[in-house]
């Protein structure tokens, strides 16, 4: 069975800091997705990594994906607390449509 | 232009009874998926229909949850009879299709079996 894990769980972090969170799956899959959730809202779609050694980047955010390690991070540059909220990473798997989600990591900016 | 939107937000029901969700996709996205996150757990496949047909139900929890698609507009889950594990917030999402698509998420429906 597939299993996808997120660390950590929890992140609280000042201002203009740098942190990363990392995601790790089991098995096989060259489509990863990172979505951020405020509270009470939809999942937004942040990234879509479709290949090894795939890295994007919007504002202070970055993701990349290493297939062979089967692991993908976000990295936060400079935090502001705007970017407090709830960070899931999901794997599809075979190409399937079916997302496998992580924990979440749940994001605090505090100045 | 109007994202996935879901009804109702909340709704808090006894067990034994009938609730049935409502979402609406994004116009012309021919793939809509439910998913479920129950407390403090991750966040979890149903199912999956391109336009009105059951591409994939492998998620459904059992014979309580029914899904449909009529005319592969909107979607219903309906829970019959709702047990207490069945709270939590179910989310639909759409898409249009093809490799890496971007899944559009509504902002879900949170459920309470009391």
């Amino acid at each position: 069975e597939l299993k996808v894990e997120q660390n950590p769980l929890f992140l609280s972090m000042q201002e203009g800091k740098n942190y990363t969170i990392y995601c790790n799956y089991s098995t096989t899959s060259d489509r990863l997705y990172w979505y951020r959730q405020d509270p009470g809202k939809s999942l937004e779609s942040l990234f879509v990594l479709l290949s090894n050694g795939a890295v994007k980047q919007e504002g202070r955010l970055m993701a990349s994906l290493d297939t062979k390690a089967r692991l993908s991070t976000l990295h936060i540059t400079a935090a502001v607390h705007d970017l407090s909220a709830t960070y899931f990473c999901a794997v599809d798997i075979n190409n399937t449509d079916k997302l496998i989600f992580g924990t979440g990591t749940r994001l605090q900016v505090f100045p | 232009e109007a994202g996935v939107t879901q009804f109702p937000s909340h709704s808090v029901i006894e067990k034994g009874q009938t609730v049935t969700l409502r979402c609406d996709p994004i116009s012309g996205h021919d793939n809509l998926y439910w998913y479920r996150r129950v407390m403090g757990k991750e966040i979890k496949f149903l199912l999956h229909f391109v336009k009105e047909s059951k591409q994939d139900e492998s998620g459904m929890p059992n014979n309580r949850f029914l899904a449909e698609r009529t005319g592969g507009t909107y979607s219903t889950l309906k829970v019959q009879p709702a047990e207490l594990e069945d709270s939590g917030v179910y989310f639909c999402a759409s898409g249009q299709g093809g490799a890496g698509e971007k899944l559009f998420f509504g902002s879900g429906t949170q459920l309470s079996v009391l």
